[in-house]
């Protein structure tokens, strides 16, 4: 079954750590580029992070540079994001996601076909 | 502030047809593809248009979309109460090397 589950999220106080997994079954994983994206509660969809395939490319937004760092472990099907310096605006469910796409002529296409259930973090006194 | 803009909701009977729209700039839609994304309520978003008007396998033609200069626009037709979802616009802006979403339109079928 062709499937994305995260885990690791929870409570944390704000300047808190918290490290998120992405279990890929179903496919190969290591033939697609992966990202984190989240969702504060009952507002929209915020991307957050990508890794090309490899891992040799990554990709954050300004949001969380320099304290979010994704990572993935190929030969465990697995996507990681280590969260660092929590802030209570990081509260969101936090989503895995596989992505597809490609730039050609000066025009990128870049979309997610899989997504995982999500994980609520929780960041708070 | 999303730097994709989307109207907050909309709402037509069932049956009936229903349009979205989705605006931004030359650095995202203008010059990038477009997707499209339903998120029902309590449940993770679902790729619905990729590529402007790309429908992935096992999406009804009832959902459509187009894209003309810096805006795009996804259609749903034969509108049913399961379709009462939030719909997000993506794409990929090429000046703040970012994917970026719309802030997401709620859609009522009455």
């Amino acid at each position: 079954q062709v499937q994305l589950v995260e885990s690791g999220g929870g409570l944390v106080k704000p300047g808190g750590s918290l490290r998120l997994s992405c279990a890929a079954s179903g496919f190969t994983f290591s033939d697609y580029y992966m990202s984190w994206i989240r969702q504060a509660p009952g507002k929209g969809l915020e991307w957050v992070s990508y890794i090309s395939s490899s891992g040799s490319t990554i990709y954050y937004a300004d949001s969380v540079k320099g304290r979010f760092t994704i990572s993935r472990d190929n030969a465990k099907n697995s996507l990681y994001l280590q969260m660092n310096s929590l802030r209570a605006e990081d509260t969101a469910v936090y989503y895995c996601a596989r992505d597809q796409g490609y730039c050609s002529g000066g025009s990128c296409s870049w979309y997610f076909d899989l997504w995982g259930r999500g994980t609520l973090v929780t960041v708070s006194s | 502030q999303s730097v994709l803009t989307q109207p907050p909701s909309v709402s037509a009977a069932p049956g009936q047809k229903v349009t979205i729209s989705c605006s931004g700039s030359s650095s995202n839609i203008g010059n990038n593809y477009v997707s499209w994304y339903q998120q029902l309520p309590g449940t993770a978003p679902k790729l619905l248009i990729y590529d402007n008007n790309k429908r992935p396998s096992g999406i009804p033609d009832r959902f459509s979309g187009s894209k003309s200069g810096t805006s795009a626009t996804l259609g749903i037709t034969g509108l049913q109460t399961g379709d009462e979802a939030d719909y997000y616009c993506g794409t990929w802006d090429s000046s703040l090397s970012a994917l970026v979403f719309g802030g997401g339109t709620k859609l009522t079928v009455l």
